[in-house]
């Protein structure tokens, strides 16, 4: 079965500060990973996905994201937070390529910007 | 593109009422759309994933009887929580997937509140 470590629960940064978030994922088979970004009592909103080809992956608001097979780790990046990228992170393997597979999610990782 | 909206956003009932949730494709069609669960401060569970035209699939421990999902037309789910208690009181998230896309799209949710 597939699953989804995020090993941080909260993290915090000062705006402008360089931001990484990690996860790890289990699965058998080629993942497809995502990561999506959730505002308080909002749904989720894709920030970006791999599915093959470059291991470097660029997002919107600037995050970007690596996929490193030999470390089974898909996280997520951006050279410079801003108090508005305060959110809860998610990252996410689905089976398969089609959007009608499953998602997996790991349980995510609060955000917090200090001015 | 790619819209999903929920309705209603927010949702307050007594204890052994029914509830129903929509959940809408507004610029696409969805063969299969998914019902998460999450709770204050946790990730997304999985409910059931619906199909178009077929009878949902459930995720182990969900009960079927009291989560109602019909999937009646390509931009149109909804999950009817019969019989609500407290312990029902949730966030509940859509997501629809276009036909032939590889990316699930998310719904805003919906805050339900059982008294």
């Amino acid at each position: 079965a597939q699953s989804v470590t995020q090993p941080d629960i909260h993290i915090t940064v000062s705006e402008g500060a360089s931001l990484e978030l990690r996860c790890n994922y289990s699965y058998g088979a080629t993942p497809y990973l995502f990561w999506y970004v959730q505002s308080p009592g909002q749904g989720l909103q894709l920030l970006l996905k791999y599915f093959s080809g470059d291991t470097l992956v660029q997002g919107i608001k600037g995050f970007e994201a690596e996929f490193k097979r030999s470390q089974s780790s898909f996280n997520l990046r951006k050279p410079s937070v801003h108090w508005s990228d305060a959110a809860e992170y998610f990252c996410a393997v689905q089976r398969g390529t089609g959007g009608g597979n499953k998602l997996t999610f790991g349980t995510g990782t609060q955000l917090k910007v200090e001015l | 593109g790619a819209v999903v909206s929920q309705h209603p956003s927010r949702v307050i009932c007594k204890s052994g009422t029914s509830v129903k949730i929509e959940c809408r494709s507004l610029d696409f069609q969805a063969t299969t759309m998914f019902w998460y669960r999450q709770f204050p401060k946790q990730s997304l569970m999985l409910m059931a994933t619906s199909n178009e035209g077929s009878k949902a699939t459930y995720e182990q421990g969900v009960e079927k009887d009291k989560f109602l999902i019909n999937h009646a037309s390509l931009t149109l789910s909804t999950l009817t929580v019969t019989s609500a208690h407290p312990e029902d009181s949730s966030f509940y998230i859509c997501s629809a997937a276009p036909s032939g896309a590889n990316t699930q799209y998310f719904g805003p949710g919906t805050r339900l509140t059982v008294l």
